[in-house]
């Protein structure tokens, strides 16, 4: 069974730290790595997805991350924090199936950002 | 409508009493999924649905919770008999499904606050 893991609950940085965010999933074949960000009062939205090709993928908002098969990681990057990037972060891990899909959440790392 | 939409926003209701929460997807997704979200964690996987069939109710916490979806489009989670630790926000999400070329991303709804008392 797909898991996801994010060894950190919450991380502080000052504004214009550089900021990584970890994350590890387990799962039987090439997985379908997300992370999503939820702002305070707002919903969920994709920061970036990684499905094949280059490991690096960029996303909005200025973050990137690198999926390491050997490391089963993908880890979360920005290299200078804005107060505005203060929320939940949360890594996901999909399959896809014939028939189905589905995707499993890690339990989030919440950013505080010191002005 | 443009996204996914949920409702009601809030619900407030007594112990032992039935729920119901509704999810409008985004018109031609045909995945669509119920996650709970309780304060202070992650999201809970719930229940999948894929059109109006669902192959995995493997999250689904107990046989008090049950979901439908009909006509492909909206779905229903239901709740019976509620008790306190049923309180959390219950999110939706739907996604264009085991079509060719979908990655699996997922669009939000803004969830549906349930308190118990």
């Amino acid at each position: 069974a797909q898991s996801v893991t994010q060894p950190d609950i919450h991380i502080t940085v000052s504004e214009g730290a550089s900021l990584e965010l970890r994350c590890n999933y387990s799962y039987g074949a090439t997985p379908y790595l997300f992370w999503y960000v939820q702002s305070p009062g707002q919903g969920l939205q994709l920061l970036l997805k990684y499905f094949s090709g280059d490991t690096l993928v960029q996303g909005i908002k200025g973050f990137e991350a690198e999926f390491k098969r050997s490391q089963s990681s993908f880890n979360l990057r920005k290299p200078s924090v804005h107060w505005s990037d203060a929320a939940e972060y949360f890594c996901a891990v999909g399959q896809v199936k014939t028939s189905y899909d589905k995707v499993i959440f890690g339990p989030g790392t919440s950013l505080s950002v010191i002005p | 409508g443009a996204g996914v939409s949920q409702s009601p926003s809030n619900k407030v209701t007594e112990k032992g009493k039935d729920v119901e929460l509704r999810c409008d997807p985004i018109s031609g997704h045909t995945a669509l999924y119920w996650y709970r979200q309780s304060l202070g964690q992650g999201l809970e996987f719930l229940i999948y649905f894929q059109g109006n069939s669902a192959p995995d109710k493997s999250g689904l916490p107990s046989d008090r919770f049950s979901a439908e979806r009909t006509g492909g489009s909206v779905s229903t989670l239901t709740i019976q008999r509620t008790q306190q630790e049923d309180s959390a926000v219950y999110l939706c999400a739907s996604s264009l499904g085991a079509t060719s070329g979908n990655t699996g991303e997922l669009f939000f709804g803004e969830g549906s606050r349930l308190t118990v008392l």
